[in-house]
């Protein structure tokens, strides 16, 4: 059972641009929701979080958007540079119970 | 700290063979978790421990699959028979509790062919 949809699958991005990816879930117990990025060859590493009190979360260049109400969070990379060239994974978390999306390859062109 | 380290990295093995896929994870966290990757399915928790204690094995796919955890330092997962559908990349990651990010520091993957 997918408890964290994920979309799209993959993303082609020119350099400088918005990379923008969503994810929507099911479960209102979930109460953290980061996002990991992975490099070939690489696990994945946590890249930034929100929790749903808040409806945005900034760090440099990425930003996730959360709407509670609708049950769905995405991500905005600002600038997008050829090292963002990654997968993304967005996830929800339950105390240490952690579900993760199907993922998105994001290439960025330069 | 060497982060958490996995073994072997690469596997390739027949069907019908025991495989046994290592972990050691962070010193001092108290979960760790076992994932596995493909392209069709993505990242899956098949199990995750505290304290060395399963909690949710859910996601173990059969009973081929099974996973222990016999100290805090070492962490075990064996799929027997193996199948050519076992083929993907399995993750170990460790956290823990207290940590207000949730962060899971993940091993760099033991590449998984069934052939």
């Amino acid at each position: 059972q997918q408890q964290v949809k994920q979309s799209p699958q993959s993303l082609i991005v020119q350099k400088g641009g918005i990379s923008i990816i969503n994810c929507a879930y099911e479960n209102t117990a979930f109460d953290y929701f980061p996002w990991y990025q992975q490099f070939p060859g690489k696990g994945p590493a946590l890249l930034i979080a929100i929790r749903p009190d808040v409806s945005e979360k900034k760090e440099g260049r990425f930003t996730i958007s959360f709407n509670k109400s609708a049950k769905q969070f995405s991500l905005h990379i600002m600038d997008s540079q050829p090292g963002d060239s990654a997968t993304y994974f967005c996830a929800a978390s339950n105390n240490n119970d952690m579900r993760f999306g199907a993922g998105t390859r994001l290439t960025v062109k330069p | 700290d060497a982060g958490v380290i996995q073994s072997p990295r690469h596997e390739v093995t027949e069907m019908g063979q025991e495989v046994t896929l290592r972990c050691k994870p962070i010193s001092g966290h108290d979960y760790l978790f076992w994932y596995r990757q493909t392209m069709m399915r993505g990242l899956e928790l098949l199990i995750y421990f505290n304290n060395n204690v399963p909690i949710d094995d859910s996601g173990m796919p059969e009973d081929r699959f099974s996973a222990k955890m016999p100290n805090a330092s070492f962490s075990t997962l064996k799929i027997q028979p193996s199948e050519p559908r076992d083929s993907a990349v399995y993750f170990c990651a460790s956290s823990f509790n207290g940590d207000p990010r949730r962060r899971q520091y993940f091993g760099p993957g033991t590449r998984l062919t069934v052939t």
